[in-house]
């Protein structure tokens, strides 16, 4: 267990709806990360959050977007969502973004577009 | 993006030491080599990571060469339970800030302990 919580776990949306994935970090960690895994492919980095700010983000559009809270939770959130956001989304905490700070991800949610 | 290059696939019996090779040959100075796991689409696991020493912890050992170009993940006695997809991982900056980083995953060597 590494204390960073997903929810939902599963989630079936249809194509051109918005969803919402929330994350909970490890106590005493400031940094998240997310990350998009699709079937049979590593993980890929999607934004990086320390301290509620953005400070880092990967190849994806603007509809990918998110938030972090002063309690440092996240939430990402899709728009219009397309057949191709199927994966698995990862969500990742530590405790500073040096690159000395391990990562520790949660369980994911497997989000499924029809 | 991946900056790394591994084995699709090993196979290592149990009890027996598993060495999982992975070429990072651009490597750039200030960058980690880190090691993660996964297994059967769980949040990957955290193994260990390093700058230019050798480390060890107790899941696993470390070994990076003198001009960083590659580096050996050291799993001391496989068991059934150490079946999974291992990722070398080259920790990246990200440009436009000044610490953040992002961990870059390629498609990781799948590791089948066997009896």
């Amino acid at each position: 267990e590494t204390g960073v919580t997903q929810s939902p776990t599963h989630l079936i949306k249809t194509r051109g709806q918005q969803v919402t994935l929330r994350c909970s970090s490890q106590s005493g960690h400031n940094t998240v990360s997310w990350y998009q895994q699709a079937l049979g492919q590593g993980p890929q980095f999607i934004f990086q959050y320390y301290r509620e700010e953005e400070n880092g983000r990967g190849n994806f559009p603007p509809r990918f977007s998110g938030l972090q809270f002063p309690n440092y939770s996240s939430e990402l959130n899709v728009n219009a969502l397309e057949l191709d956001d199927s994966a698995l989304y990862l969500c990742a905490s530590s405790s500073g973004q040096n690159s000395n700070e391990k990562l520790f991800f949660g369980s994911g949610t497997q989000l499924s577009v029809l | 993006d991946a900056k790394t290059t591994q084995p699709p696939s090993m196979d290592c019996a149990e009890g027996r030491a598993a060495n999982l090779p992975c070429n990072h040959s651009t490597i750039s100075g200030n960058e980690y080599v880190y090691w993660y796991r996964q297994i059967h689409s769980q949040g990957p696991q955290y193994i260990i990571h390093g700058l230019k020493n050798n480390e060890t912890n107790e899941m696993a050992s470390l070994i990076i060469t003198e001009d960083r170009k590659s580096s050996t993940l050291i799993l001391p006695h496989a068991t059934l339970r150490d079946t999974a997809v291992y990722y070398c991982i080259v920790r990246v900056a990200l440009r436009w800030t000044g610490t953040a980083s992002k961990l870059t995953f390629g498609t990781g060597t799948r590791l089948q302990v066997t009896l």
